[in-house]
């Protein structure tokens, strides 16, 4: 069970916008800032999005991310086949000594 | 280009030790934290382990500590996991990742991983 909560799966077509739920608490996504990880098959985790809503260099604008409360979410528009992949929402959580969370992925297919 | 490699994996019986490495390079690696994450077959991420960038701050997840610890070693821009007492549940790719901040991170603080390393491989089985 994983401390951040994520659809285990999400599906779209082509050029459609999808989005993808992460749910905490307050000891994380409430007071610390939501990070996303891209794993395309057999490949290692890739940053996607930093600091709830920053894309690094080389990511496309059709990813976005936001965070509100103590949930985030991350928005793909104008899907592409290959955003086929998982995706992990992660964030410091300050309970006990802190640690990182991460959301449990979420599987997103392009039909 | 930054670089990570992870070594060391291999297949172990339970309750036996194996120690892993990461090398680094392409950047100042006393500059930054660094971590371990794991992800079991199939399954999702874990963090398992942080450490400073001057190994002043350490920290573990549940399910390790006390059976995993975290180093590294600057001269040789490397960084380690011994894992003792090795439990089938600890069977997973493990992957180097490294931070964008000199600390794990803190309330309030902005960290990230990037980028990560290609994996190394642990089986835990008799």
């Amino acid at each position: 069970q994983s401390v951040l909560t994520q659809p285990p799966s999400a599906s779209g077509t082509p050029g459609q916008r999808v989005t993808i739920s992460c749910s905490g608490s307050s000891s994380n996504i409430g007071s610390n800032t939501v990070n996303w990880y891209q794993q395309l098959p057999g490949t290692a985790p890739k940053l996607l999005i930093y600091s709830n809503n920053q894309r690094p260099s080389g990511v496309p604008d059709r990813f976005s991310g936001s965070k509100s409360g103590t949930s985030a979410s991350l928005a793909i528009s104008g899907l592409q086949s290959e955003d086929e992949a998982d995706y992990y929402c992660a964030a410091w959580d300050d309970s006990l000594n802190g640690h990182w969370v991460f959301g449990g992925g979420t599987k997103l297919t392009v039909l | 280009e930054v670089q990570l490699v992870e070594s060391g994996g291999g297949l172990v019986q339970p309750g036996r030790s194996l120690r892993l490495s990461c090398a680094a390079s392409g950047f100042t690696f006393d500059d930054y934290a660094m971590h371990w994450v794991r992800q079991a077959p199939g399954k999702g991420l874990e963090w398992v382990s942080g450490i400073s960038w001057n190994s002043g701050s350490i920290g573990y997840a549940d399910s390790v500590k006390g059976r995993f610890t975290i180093s590294r070693d600057n001269a040789k821009n490397s960084l380690y996991l011994q894992m003792n007492s090795l439990r089938a549940e600890d069977t997973a790719l493990y992957y180097c990742a490294k931070d964008i901040s000199p600390i794990i991170a803190a309330a309030g603080t902005e960290n990230w991983f990037d980028p990560w390393g290609q994996g190394t491989l642990v089986t835990v089985s008799s």
